[in-house]
């Protein structure tokens, strides 16, 4: 119940794309869903997080979407550039620390 | 700010030997987390401190592993044995917890890239 299932595990995208990102969670306890973006040789680093008492949440070319019913919440990248090529992470908390972190999704962006 | 620091970067020893790695946090931040990341099993918590009390060590492996944090400004993971099994990317984050359950952001350091003969 304290996974939290991130899909896919890779992808490929052209420049201009709109990857999307999925993740899942079971236990409804979670309160907090963070994204990170984790560039090689790099340390994790915070994309954008939400919050389940809202629905989207968009920062630039980021956006999350929550579906709190469906316990499901994704990640879209709008107009993909090839700087974005990354891993990314989805996590999810309940209370102020502990993250569960997803398996991560290696994107590229193809230019 | 200059972030999370890490050392050493990268660590290469021999099964049996012990290994320390170290991290400063970002001045300020009140809460410090060291993680495990594999292949296999992606992103774990080994252990968060909060005002440099060990808080949550119920991710730490098993007894070989050891953190302290000393003070504000340093904090350590000892790896005593080490084991081929260890070799992983440990990474070290710190966080300003804020009163009243608000959320806080975990900044990550780059990692050390421990690799156990």
């Amino acid at each position: 119940q304290q996974q939290v299932k991130q899909s896919p595990q890779s992808l490929i995208v052209q420049k201009g794309g709109i990857p999307i990102i999925n993740c899942a969670y079971e236990n409804t306890a979670f309160d907090y869903f963070p994204w990170y973006q984790q560039f090689p040789g790099k340390g994790p680093a915070l994309l954008i997080a939400i919050r389940p008492d809202v629905s989207e949440k968009k920062e630039g070319r980021f956006t999350i979407s929550f579906n709190k019913s469906a316990k499901q919440f994704s990640l879209h990248i709008m107009d993909s550039q090839p700087g974005d090529s990354a891993t990314y992470f989805c996590a999810a908390s309940k209370g102020t620390y502990k993250y569960i972190f997803g398996t991560g999704t290696r994107l590229k962006v193809l230019a | 700010d200059a972030g999370v620091i890490q050392s050493p970067r990268h660590e290469v020893t021999e099964m049996g030997q012990e290994v320390t790695l170290r991290c400063k946090p970002i001045s300020g931040h009140n809460s410090l987390f060291w993680y495990r990341q594999t292949m296999m099993r992606g992103l774990e918590l080994l252990i968060y401190f909060n005002n440099n009390v060990p808080i949550d060590d119920s991710g730490m492996p098993e007894d070989r592993f050891s953190a302290k944090m000393p003070n504000a400004s340093f904090s350590t993971l000892k790896i005593q044995p080490s084991e081929p099994r260890d070799s992983a990317v440990y990474f070290c984050a710190s966080s300003l917890a804020l009163a009243g359950g608000l959320k806080d952001t975990q900044y990550f350091g780059p990692g050390t890239r421990l690799t156990v003969l």
